[in-house]
């Protein structure tokens, strides 16, 4: 356990769906992170909030949306998804957002989305 | 540009030591990182470096780091059948908290 925690950990959902993820971290972090895990490719870096601020948006398409309303919950909102966004989401925490110490991110164990 | 490169697969038998290499573009990373995906799993991190370290041991693992050549690697000494998994390499850039990945390496661990 890594204190990081998703939900739900499989999801289903059409094209015309509106579906959200869920991220709860338990360790007292004040960064928090979304990103994609496609096959074949590297890890992808969506969403970046500090303090509940977001700080970065990777180019991320509309369809996906963020919400951070407090340090230690993150949400990803869906809708209108396509099937090339089926992937594994995963969430991650840092104590700051400048990983000093050294500690790094810590993650949780993913969401996995098929889009139909 | 920034791009962490890893070869994707390595195969040893169980007892063996196995060596996963990385090599980082960015000079300026303060951090870089060893995490391990098991099957169906999120990342765990396994052990991180401070860049101006060239060398670190924790119970089986060892990282080397040579900047000149920005290279890293993890060497897993005694290796198990459960550290089979996907291992990747991470590095911090600067002030933005942002770690860019390699793709990862597949370690399969053969009895």
């Amino acid at each position: 356990e890594t204190g990081v925690t998703q939900t739900p950990r499989h999801l289903v959902m059409g094209m015309t769906n509106k579906k959200s993820l869920k991220c709860e971290q338990h360790l007292g972090h004040n960064a928090m992170y979304w990103y994609k895990q496609s096959a074949k490719k590297p890890l992808e870096l969506m969403f970046v909030y500090n303090f509940k601020e977001q700080t970065e948006n990777n180019s991320v398409p509309s369809r996906f949306s963020p919400e951070c309303p407090n340090s230690s919950h993150l949400f990803l909102h869906l809708h209108t998804l396509q099937p090339e966004d089926s992937a594994l989401y995963l969430c991650a925490s840092s104590q700051v957002l400048q990983t000093s110490g050294g500690a790094g991110q810590f993650f949780g164990p993913g969401t996995r989305l098929t889009v139909l | 540009g920034e791009d962490v490169e890893q070869s994707l697969f390595l195969s040893v038998r169980e007892g063996d030591s196995s060596v996963i290499n990385c090599t980082y573009t960015d000079s300026s990373s303060t951090y870089l990182y060893w995490y391990k995906q098991e099957p169906g799993a999120g990342l765990q991190l396994l052990t991180y470096i401070f860049s101006n370290m060239d060398m670190k041991q924790d119970q089986r693992l060892t990282v080397l780091l040579n900047k000149k050549d920005k290279h890293l690697s993890l060497r897993i000494a005694d290796t198990q059948t459960g550290d089979s998994a996907i291992y990747f390499c991470a590095e911090i850039l600067g002030n933005t908290g942002k770690l860019i990945f390699g793709q990862g390496t597949t370690l399969q661990v053969k009895p």
